[in-house]
């Protein structure tokens, strides 16, 4: 069975510029997390998807960050446009609805943003 | 509000060595979880652990086990008998208050090198 997959894994892009991460979470899996890590910080929640709805968008930063889940199957986080802050790595994470879960949550490698 | 501390940035050992990684939570939820995450260098984050605040006995897992002390807020990790392929950053975290035991909050990381 596949992980959960990232893409890009890295991307260098420069201040004000557009940059659209996308993640496939593991088939079947309806909760779909945002994540981020800022160099050397902790990992912080930016977003919950449950299927498509967006079900807690607390963590996202700011309005140049835009999270859509397709159809409930894959997502993509798109900052526009980027500021030198927006730079770490993001992580996508999925996991079954309740009544399965576990609580464990899957990651993907996380894609790495580089905005110079 | 949650809080994760790890106070170790960085740990080095030699293989077969004992090391203890740890982690000091604040939350303010009466009932709730308590994780670690393993990052190895292929950069996803894979899970290790769950525990309920219900329930205050040590976990061992092989050459894992965790110590979780209520009184002090704590959740500690011993890792026996090191390897190498232990190498990683390990994370411990808390839910967000309030929300289950998905959206999380995360210390920093402490990141365990282990020499042959």
């Amino acid at each position: 069975e596949a992980g959960v997959t990232q893409f890009p894994s890295h991307s260098v892009i420069e201040k004000g510029q557009t940059v659209t991460l996308r993640c496939d979470p593991i088939s079947g899996h309806d909760n779909l997390y945002w994540y981020r890590r800022v160099m050397g910080k902790e990992i912080k929640f930016l977003l919950h998807f449950v299927k498509e709805s967006k079900q807690d968008e607390s963590g996202m930063p700011n309005n140049r960050f835009l999270a859509e889940r397709t159809g409930g199957t894959y997502s993509t986080l798109k900052v526009q446009p980027a500021e030198l802050e927006d730079s770490g790595v993001y992580f996508c994470a999925s996991s079954p609805l309740t009544g399965t879960n576990t609580g464990e949550l899957f990651f993907g490698e996380g894609s790495r943003l580089t905005v110079l | 509000a949650q809080k994760v501390t790890q106070a170790q940035t960085e740990i080095s050992v030699v293989e077969k060595e004992d090391v203890t990684l740890d982690c000091v939570y604040e939350t303010r939820d009466t009932t709730y979880y308590l994780f670690w995450y393993k990052q190895p260098p292929s950069g996803e984050l894979v899970f290790l652990i769950r525990r309920n605040s219900f329930d205050e006995q040590n976990e061992i897992s092989g050459r894992y086990s965790w110590n979780f002390q209520k009184s002090t807020s704590s959740f500690n990790f011993t890792i026996t008998a090191s390897q190498v392929v232990d190498s990683a950053v390990y994370f411990c975290a808390l839910p967000r208050q309030g929300t289950g035991f998905q959206k999380l909050v995360f210390g920093t990381g402490t990141r365990l090198l282990v020499s042959p």
